[in-house]
């Protein structure tokens, strides 16, 4: 069954690093996502991309967050300069228009 | 703004119960979807079902069984004759008519006891 992949599974940093986050979404898929959760809280929207660019963010989407699809099969997610508040795990997520998401399984990030 | 609560923080059963989880949801918008994703420990968000506002239809998909309405603005869950590998975080979400964007309740932690 298809699936969305995400590497690294975990990545630890120093606060002040860049960091990105690498997803392979479905290959039929159209709209690509990133949503986090910081540990034991809800899930939350960060950005959806569609068409080579975004179509939505969050607020918490800040200038330090971007994404970029550079080639047909990834999707990444840079943060230029880690927070210790980033610590959280990271998910993608796929869908084609019938807004059925399917996620990765995540990618943790530790800021220290 | 769409919101969604799970107003049950943790449920905790014995292994056969059934176990229903409650979803209550505000939006605007008169086209919606719902959706239900289960988190086991090991972190992973897995897909369960996703509901469109025209649908009020329940479904039934093995042990599991989701009810709609509309009119109280609930989407239910139950897990039925429970297992312990039920034992996971649920996580109702919404989503909007013409972008993709979920919007997540607080989470349940159902703990399946043997």
């Amino acid at each position: 069954e298809p699936e969305v992949t995400q590497t690294p599974s975990h990545q630890v940093t120093q606060m002040g690093q860049e960091v990105i986050l690498r997803c392979v979404p479905i290959s039929n898929h159209l709209y690509f996502y990133w949503y986090r959760q910081i540990l034991g809280q809800k899930v939350e929207f960060l950005v959806s991309f569609y068409n080579n660019e975004i179509s939505e963010k969050s607020e918490i989407f800040d200038d330090q967050f971007s994404v970029e699809r550079p080639d047909g099969s990834n999707f990444t997610l840079k943060i230029r300069s880690t927070k210790l508040e980033d610590s959280a795990m990271y998910f993608c997520a796929s869908s084609t228009n019938n807004g059925e998401l399917f996620f990765g399984e995540g990618s943790r990030l530790t800021v220290l | 703004a769409q919101k969604v609560t799970q107003a049950q923080t943790e449920i905790s059963v014995v292994e056969k119960e059934d176990v229903t989880l409650d979803c209550v949801y505000e939006t605007r918008d008169t086209t919606y979807y719902l959706f239900w994703y289960k988190q086991p420990p090991s972190g992973e968000l897995v897909f369960l079902i996703r509901r469109n506002s025209f649908d009020e239809q329940n479904e039934i998909s093995g042990r599991y069984s989701w009810n709609f309405q509309k009119s109280t603005s609930s989407f239910n869950f139950t897990i039925t004759a429970s297992q312990v590998v039920d034992s996971a975080v649920y996580f109702c979400a919404l989503g909007g008519p013409n972008d993709y964007k979920l919007s997540f309740g607080a989470g349940t932690t159902v703990t399946v006891r043997a």
